[in-house]
């Protein structure tokens, strides 16, 4: 298998202000990272789509100004949520791709988002 | 795009028994992937299994394995010799093998695996 590290796993924060989750891949190169969003007991919610060294590509209804994604090097992307507000409180996850075709995702354990 | 269904919120089974998750999806590509994807309540997304639309046998690792129905649309997830250790929730996935290769999730079947 790969490994996918997010960090962190749990972050509270106040409304207002930023928060940065970092998805690193440890023993591979991704091209191509995803970020998911997890309400309780529901599913995941594909959010954007993160390609080294272009821009992401943000699903329908994802802010892309609230959500910032950066994709700097092949082992890592980060997700910046802006002026965070208590309905951003939310499970976010990423995953890599590892591999140019015929791929497996693998998935980082997950950041526990908390406004206040 | 893609859609993916699952049909059974919740579903429990007796430790040894065998269970099986529905899963139907829909696509417009030829080629594309299936999974069955573990998440126990630490919240981890483990790969349990995968399917490559293009093979006709039907993918087995030791316990798990599915019945792949590809004119049906259908992706069934059957759990052999059920283990405590099996309950979590399971999610049924697709994947086109072009452009960006998103994964689309289904709703989640929790899974409870009764002593």
């Amino acid at each position: 298998g790969a490994v996918v590290s997010q960090h962190p796993s749990r972050v509270i924060c106040k409304s207002g202000t930023s928060v940065k989750i970092e998805c690193r891949s440890l023993d591979f190169q991704a091209t191509t990272m995803f970020w998911y969003r997890q309400f309780p007991k529901k599913s995941l919610m594909l959010m954007a789509t993160s390609n080294e060294g272009s821009k992401a590509t943000y699903e329908q209804g994802v802010e892309k100004d609230k959500f910032l994604i950066n994709h700097a090097s092949l082992t890592l992307s980060t997700l910046t949520v802006t002026s965070a507000h208590p309905e951003d409180s939310s499970f976010y996850i990423c995953s890599a791709l590892k591999g140019q075709k015929n791929t497996e995702a693998f998935f980082g354990q997950g950041t526990r988002l908390t406004v206040v | 795009a893609q859609t993916v269904t699952q049909s059974q919120p919740e579903m429990s089974v007796q430790e040894a028994e065998t269970v099986t998750l529905s899963c139907t999806y829909d696509t417009s590509e030829s080629d594309y992937y299936l999974f069955w994807y573990k998440q126990p309540p630490s919240r981890q997304m483990i790969l349990v299994i995968r399917q490559e639309a293009y093979k006709q046998q039907n993918a087995t690792e030791n316990r798990f394995s599915v019945n792949f129905q590809k004119a049906a649309k259908s992706f069934s997830l059957k759990i052999s010799d059920s283990q405590l250790g099996d309950a979590a929730m399971y999610f049924c996935a697709s994947r086109d093998s072009g452009g960006y290769q998103k994964v689309t999730f289904g709703t989640g079947t929790k899974l409870q695996v009764i002593p």
